[in-house]
Protein backbone atom coordinates (compact mmCIF):
# COMPACT_ATOMS: atom_id res chain seq x y z
CA UNK A 1 0.00 0.00 0.00
CA UNK A 2 2.35 2.94 -1.17
CA UNK A 3 0.02 5.80 -0.26
CA UNK A 4 1.18 9.34 -1.48
CA UNK A 5 4.26 9.02 -3.67
CA UNK A 6 6.59 11.74 -4.24
CA UNK A 7 9.31 12.50 -6.41
CA UNK A 8 12.28 13.38 -6.59
CA UNK A 9 12.92 13.29 -2.89
CA UNK A 10 16.14 16.29 -3.07
CA UNK A 11 16.69 18.35 -6.06
CA UNK A 12 19.41 21.90 -6.20
CA UNK A 13 17.79 23.73 -9.05
CA UNK A 14 19.68 26.86 -10.20
CA UNK A 15 17.58 30.32 -10.50
CA UNK A 16 16.11 30.28 -13.29
CA UNK A 17 15.84 26.62 -14.08
CA UNK A 18 12.66 25.22 -14.13
CA UNK A 19 11.48 21.52 -12.78
CA UNK A 20 8.22 19.31 -11.98
CA UNK A 21 7.76 17.67 -8.64
CA UNK A 22 5.66 14.58 -9.10
CA UNK A 23 2.98 13.33 -6.95
CA UNK A 24 0.77 10.05 -7.53
CA UNK A 25 -1.55 8.45 -4.68
CA UNK A 26 -3.07 4.85 -4.98
CA UNK A 27 -5.97 5.27 -2.49
CA UNK A 28 -8.28 6.72 -5.03
CA UNK A 29 -8.80 10.23 -3.45
CA UNK A 30 -10.56 13.30 -5.09
CA UNK A 31 -9.03 16.08 -3.04
CA UNK A 32 -4.88 16.56 -3.29
CA UNK A 33 -3.14 19.03 -2.28
CA UNK A 34 0.56 21.15 -2.55
CA UNK A 35 2.09 22.52 0.47
CA UNK A 36 5.63 23.88 0.95
CA UNK A 37 6.91 23.98 4.86
CA UNK A 38 9.80 26.32 5.68
CA UNK A 39 11.63 26.68 8.59
CA UNK A 40 10.03 27.63 11.74
CA UNK A 41 6.64 27.86 9.88
CA UNK A 42 3.53 25.81 9.27
CA UNK A 43 2.43 24.45 5.98
CA UNK A 44 1.54 26.54 3.39
CA UNK A 45 -0.82 25.58 0.95
CA UNK A 46 0.28 26.25 -2.48
CA UNK A 47 -2.64 24.98 -4.21
CA UNK A 48 -5.12 21.85 -4.44
CA UNK A 49 -7.78 19.89 -6.56
CA UNK A 50 -10.97 18.64 -5.84
CA UNK A 51 -10.61 16.43 -8.75
CA UNK A 52 -9.34 15.12 -12.09
CA UNK A 53 -9.85 18.35 -14.32
CA UNK A 54 -10.05 20.99 -11.51
CA UNK A 55 -7.76 22.72 -9.75
CA UNK A 56 -7.63 25.84 -7.50
CA UNK A 57 -5.26 28.29 -5.83
CA UNK A 58 -4.04 27.90 -2.10
CA UNK A 59 -2.32 30.71 0.08
CA UNK A 60 0.76 31.01 -1.69
CA UNK A 61 0.15 29.97 -5.59
CA UNK A 62 2.79 32.61 -7.15
CA UNK A 63 5.65 31.17 -9.14
CA UNK A 64 3.81 27.79 -9.19
CA UNK A 65 1.48 25.88 -11.54
CA UNK A 66 -0.73 22.88 -11.47
CA UNK A 67 -2.42 20.28 -13.55
CA UNK A 68 -4.89 17.36 -12.54
CA UNK A 69 -5.12 15.08 -15.54
CA UNK A 70 -6.36 12.14 -13.55
CA UNK A 71 -7.27 11.49 -10.31
CA UNK A 72 -4.44 9.67 -9.53
CA UNK A 73 -1.60 12.39 -10.33
CA UNK A 74 -0.94 15.94 -9.48
CA UNK A 75 2.02 17.56 -10.79
CA UNK A 76 3.86 20.75 -9.57
CA UNK A 77 5.31 22.88 -11.89
CA UNK A 78 8.07 25.56 -11.35
CA UNK A 79 8.50 27.86 -13.95
CA UNK A 80 11.24 30.42 -13.03
CA UNK A 81 12.86 28.84 -10.29
CA UNK A 82 13.70 31.52 -7.38
CA UNK A 83 15.82 31.30 -4.07
CA UNK A 84 12.61 31.90 -2.25
CA UNK A 85 11.24 28.61 -3.38
CA UNK A 86 13.97 26.97 -1.37
CA UNK A 87 11.30 24.52 0.83
CA UNK A 88 10.19 21.31 1.71
CA UNK A 89 7.58 20.49 -0.31
CA UNK A 90 4.32 18.06 0.48
CA UNK A 91 1.70 16.46 -1.33
CA UNK A 92 -1.29 15.21 0.06
CA UNK A 93 -4.62 13.65 -0.50
CA UNK A 94 -7.88 13.07 1.32
CA UNK A 95 -10.35 10.40 0.51
CA UNK A 96 -13.51 12.76 1.64
CA UNK A 97 -15.05 16.19 0.52
CA UNK A 98 -15.13 16.88 4.67
CA UNK A 99 -13.16 19.39 6.23
CA UNK A 100 -13.55 16.66 9.16
CA UNK A 101 -11.30 14.00 7.05
CA UNK A 102 -7.34 13.70 8.01
CA UNK A 103 -4.93 14.14 5.19
CA UNK A 104 -2.61 11.57 3.80
CA UNK A 105 0.87 12.83 3.40
CA UNK A 106 3.94 12.28 0.76
CA UNK A 107 7.25 11.80 2.33
CA UNK A 108 8.55 15.68 0.69
CA UNK A 109 10.77 16.75 -1.56
CA UNK A 110 13.57 18.85 -0.27
CA UNK A 111 14.27 21.55 -2.79
CA UNK A 112 17.28 24.37 -2.84
CA UNK A 113 17.50 27.19 -5.23
CA UNK A 114 21.08 28.73 -6.23
CA UNK B 1 -7.33 36.55 10.21
CA UNK B 2 -7.31 32.87 11.03
CA UNK B 3 -4.44 30.77 12.86
CA UNK B 4 -3.05 28.42 14.64
CA UNK B 5 -0.55 28.93 17.40
CA UNK B 6 1.82 26.58 18.98
CA UNK B 7 3.49 28.97 21.64
CA UNK B 8 6.49 26.56 22.30
CA UNK B 9 9.09 25.73 19.45
CA UNK B 10 10.00 22.84 21.98
CA UNK B 11 8.83 20.83 24.81
CA UNK B 12 11.97 18.88 26.48
CA UNK B 13 10.56 15.59 28.65
CA UNK B 14 12.33 12.81 30.89
CA UNK B 15 11.19 9.70 29.55
CA UNK B 16 8.41 7.96 31.60
CA UNK B 17 7.24 11.52 32.13
CA UNK B 18 3.57 12.89 31.40
CA UNK B 19 3.99 15.06 28.17
CA UNK B 20 1.77 18.11 26.91
CA UNK B 21 2.02 20.10 23.25
CA UNK B 22 0.15 22.89 23.54
CA UNK B 23 -2.04 24.71 20.79
CA UNK B 24 -4.77 27.33 20.46
CA UNK B 25 -6.47 28.53 17.75
CA UNK B 26 -8.50 31.47 16.52
CA UNK B 27 -11.27 30.26 14.13
CA UNK B 28 -14.76 31.47 13.58
CA UNK B 29 -17.40 28.81 13.84
CA UNK B 30 -16.75 25.22 14.64
CA UNK B 31 -13.38 24.22 13.57
CA UNK B 32 -12.48 20.64 12.92
CA UNK B 33 -8.72 20.12 14.95
CA UNK B 34 -6.25 17.70 14.35
CA UNK B 35 -3.11 16.89 15.78
CA UNK B 36 -0.24 15.45 13.08
CA UNK B 37 3.54 14.14 13.81
CA UNK B 38 6.69 14.29 11.61
CA UNK B 39 9.61 12.15 12.16
CA UNK B 40 12.77 12.59 10.21
CA UNK B 41 12.65 12.70 6.87
CA UNK B 42 9.19 11.48 6.93
CA UNK B 43 6.07 13.07 5.46
CA UNK B 44 3.16 14.09 8.05
CA UNK B 45 1.14 11.29 9.88
CA UNK B 46 -2.48 12.07 11.17
CA UNK B 47 -2.76 11.34 15.18
CA UNK B 48 -5.89 12.31 16.15
CA UNK B 49 -8.64 14.54 15.31
CA UNK B 50 -11.65 16.46 17.25
CA UNK B 51 -15.32 16.65 15.55
CA UNK B 52 -17.64 16.66 17.88
CA UNK B 53 -18.82 14.63 21.13
CA UNK B 54 -15.99 14.27 24.09
CA UNK B 55 -13.76 16.79 24.88
CA UNK B 56 -10.79 13.91 25.35
CA UNK B 57 -9.93 12.73 21.80
CA UNK B 58 -7.82 9.38 21.74
CA UNK B 59 -5.61 8.72 18.97
CA UNK B 60 -2.43 7.00 17.75
CA UNK B 61 0.50 5.47 20.00
CA UNK B 62 -1.39 6.44 23.26
CA UNK B 63 -1.70 10.15 22.25
CA UNK B 64 -5.13 12.06 23.50
CA UNK B 65 -5.89 15.83 23.05
CA UNK B 66 -7.97 17.50 25.41
CA UNK B 67 -10.48 20.18 23.29
CA UNK B 68 -11.49 23.31 25.49
CA UNK B 69 -14.24 25.18 23.79
CA UNK B 70 -14.00 28.65 26.18
CA UNK B 71 -10.19 28.95 26.00
CA UNK B 72 -10.23 27.55 22.30
CA UNK B 73 -7.22 24.97 23.03
CA UNK B 74 -6.35 21.69 21.60
CA UNK B 75 -3.48 20.58 23.69
CA UNK B 76 -2.03 16.87 23.30
CA UNK B 77 -1.14 14.83 25.76
CA UNK B 78 0.34 11.45 26.81
CA UNK B 79 0.85 10.08 30.30
CA UNK B 80 3.95 8.45 30.18
CA UNK B 81 6.61 9.31 27.54
CA UNK B 82 9.15 7.59 25.08
CA UNK B 83 12.65 8.32 23.49
CA UNK B 84 10.26 7.20 20.23
CA UNK B 85 7.95 9.89 20.74
CA UNK B 86 11.20 12.84 19.93
CA UNK B 87 9.60 14.24 16.26
CA UNK B 88 7.83 17.10 14.91
CA UNK B 89 4.40 18.15 16.30
CA UNK B 90 1.83 20.25 14.03
CA UNK B 91 -1.61 21.45 14.78
CA UNK B 92 -4.12 22.19 12.66
CA UNK B 93 -7.36 23.39 12.18
CA UNK B 94 -9.89 23.04 9.47
CA UNK B 95 -12.71 25.85 9.50
CA UNK B 96 -15.86 24.67 9.04
CA UNK B 97 -16.32 27.52 6.36
CA UNK B 98 -15.01 27.44 3.24
CA UNK B 99 -15.66 25.34 -0.02
CA UNK B 100 -13.02 22.71 0.45
CA UNK B 101 -10.83 20.96 2.98
CA UNK B 102 -8.73 23.86 3.80
CA UNK B 103 -5.91 23.03 6.91
CA UNK B 104 -4.25 25.94 8.97
CA UNK B 105 -1.01 24.59 10.24
CA UNK B 106 0.77 25.63 13.56
CA UNK B 107 3.96 26.62 13.23
CA UNK B 108 4.99 23.27 15.02
CA UNK B 109 6.39 22.13 18.57
CA UNK B 110 9.75 19.77 18.74
CA UNK B 111 9.38 17.26 21.31
CA UNK B 112 12.39 16.19 22.68
CA UNK B 113 12.58 12.72 24.84
CA UNK B 114 15.38 12.36 26.69
CA UNK B 115 16.04 8.88 28.63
Amino acid sequence: NAGVTQTPKFRILKIGQSMTLQCTQDMNHNYMYWYRQDPGMGLKLIYYSVGAGITDKGEVPNGYNVSRSTTEDFPLRLELAAPSQTSVYFCASSYSTGKNTEAFFGQGTRLTVV
Amino acid sequence: AQSVAQPEDQVNVAEGNPLTVKCTYSVSGNPYLFWYVQYPNRGLQFLLKYITGDNLVKGSYGFEAEFNKSQTSFHLKKPSALVSDSALYFCAVSPDSGGYNKLIFGAGTRLAVHP
